[in-house]
């Protein structure tokens, strides 16, 4: 069984540019959050999206933008990049309505410089 | 929004020893309680959860208490290994009206043989 795959694992971008970072849910899940962990930090929340329709939002910035296609795989995309950016961006899955038993994936590691 | 403070930021015992991690919250209507595992270059995996209407939860080695009074909850490991070295993050959520987990900022902990 197949959990969360994230793509790419790590990538290195310059100020000023735009990323578009990937997530396929686990099996059977429907639904796909996004979080960034700063080193030394707990993941904070960036987004949720359920039937392609971002359903709750944290306080980040437009700059970060996400998609849900209908095969429930999630885009996160980043614009206008700064420094301060460079984190690990984590993607977790989970069914319907529920924020229990959200399963991770391993993360892209995005380094602006 | 919910506030979860994590304590302490690091611990370190000896094999076999317990170790205890504490968090507390502010948002009263917070239902929901994960703790999830991050070993260095690996993804928050879930384990444990507790809901409201339970006082303790236990799954061998790894219990969680729950004073919702207080509002704050915590980890009990028993019998520590060398392998539960990791980070550890709990979070809090209102399961009813949110998908976001609030996580604290995690505890690093070292277990020495």
């Amino acid at each position: 069984d197949a959990g969360v795959t994230q793509s790419p694992t790590h990538l290195i971008k310059t100020r000023g540019q735009q990323v578009t970072l990937r997530c396929s849910p686990k099996s059977g899940h429907d639904t796909v959050s996004w979080y960034q962990q700063a080193l030394g930090q707990g993941p904070q929340f960036i987004f949720q999206y359920y039937e392609e329709e971002e359903r709750q939002r944290g306080n980040f910035p437009d700059r970060f933008s996400g998609h849900q296609f209908p095969n429930y795989s999630s885009e996160l995309n980043v614009n206008a990049l700064l420094l301060g950016d460079s984190a690990l961006y984590l993607c977790a899955s989970s069914l319907g309505d529920r924020v229990e038993g959200a399963f991770f994936g391993q993360g892209t590691r995005l380094t602006v410089v | 929004g919910e506030n979860v403070e994590q304590h302490p930021s690091t611990l370190s015992v000896q094999e076999g020893d317990s170790a205890v991690i504490k968090c507390t919250y502010s948002d009263s209507a917070s239902n929901y309680f994960p703790w999830y595992k991050q070993e260095l270059g690996k993804r928050p995996q879930l384990i444990i959860d507790i809901r409201s209407n339970v006082g303790e939860k236990k799954d061998q080695r790894i219990a969680v208490t729950l004073n919702k009074t207080a509002k704050h909850f915590s980890l009990h490991i028993t019998e520590t290994q060398p392998e539960d070295s990791a980070v550890y993050f709990c979070a809090a959520v209102n399961s009813n009206s949110g998908y976001a987990l609030n996580f604290g900022k995690g505890t690093s902990l070292l277990v020495t043989p």
